[in-house]
């Protein structure tokens, strides 16, 4: 059984605050890892794609760091925005390329 | 289409009844995946066909479910003789890499 765990499970921050949260997943057999942002009553949507450890993703205000040696990615999120608010989904792809296995999540919420 | 749909949104089944649930992936998209979701958690993965051929079933939790993608385009789970224990939030995602997913809305499933 593949563990994937996302720490911490929820987060309360101030707007402008920056912050970030870990995903941690196997170290053997990596093939890639997805970050994905769950607004509540939506779909996952996807936000990065990350293959190669020492990845480094940015898109806007969020990025994301990877090390697929100790098995951990972080997110982080610049100036905190109150529509920042949702769920972030990280999912592990072992080398048989097709199975993800996801966390469980990290919940921001964004106060203004 | 321009996204995934899913269809029906919500069901509501009596136990020991049977339901079919529809995935309609983005067109052209290779892979199509199954996954459950329970309130407060990530997608557990059920299984994922490439084209028609299923190339993993491992995450379908016993012999009541079935999934199958005839001519490799739509999809359907099928769940025989439902259990309470069922109902949850089924989503269908799919794409064209076998890495990042593109989800429909869901399906919300209740067994009473």
């Amino acid at each position: 059984i593949l563990n994937v765990e996302q720490s911490p499970q929820s987060l309360h921050v101030q707007e402008g605050d920056s912050t970030n949260f870990t995903c941690s997943f196997p170290s053997s057999n990596f093939y890639a890892l997805h970050w994905y942002r769950w607004e509540t009553a939506k779909s996952p949507e996807a936000l990065f794609v990350m293959t190669l450890n020492g990845d480094e993703k940015k898109k806007g205000r969020i990025s994301a760091t990877l090390n697929t040696k100790e098995g951990y990615s972080y997110l982080y999120i610049k100036g905190s925005q109150p529509e920042d608010s949702a769920t972030y989904l990280c999912a592990f792809i072992g080398t048989n390329a097709g199975k993800s296995t996801f966390g469980d999540g990290t919940t921001l919420t964004v106060k203004p | 289409g321009a996204g995934v749909s899913q269809s029906p949104r919500y069901k509501v089944t009596k136990r020991g009844q049977d339901v079919a649930l529809r995935c309609d992936p983005i067109s052209g998209h290779v892979s199509l995946y199954w996954y459950r979701q329970a309130l407060g958690q990530g997608p557990e993965f059920l299984t994922y066909f490439n084209y028609e051929a299923q190339q993993d079933k491992s995450g379908l939790p016993n012999d009541r479910f079935s999934a199958e993608r005839p001519e490799g385009s739509i999809s359907t789970l099928t769940i025989q003789r439902t259990e309470q224990r069922d109902s949850a939030m089924y989503r269908c995602a799919s794409s064209s890499t076998g890495y990042e997913q593109y989800f429909g809305p869901g399906t919300r499933l209740t067994v009473t």
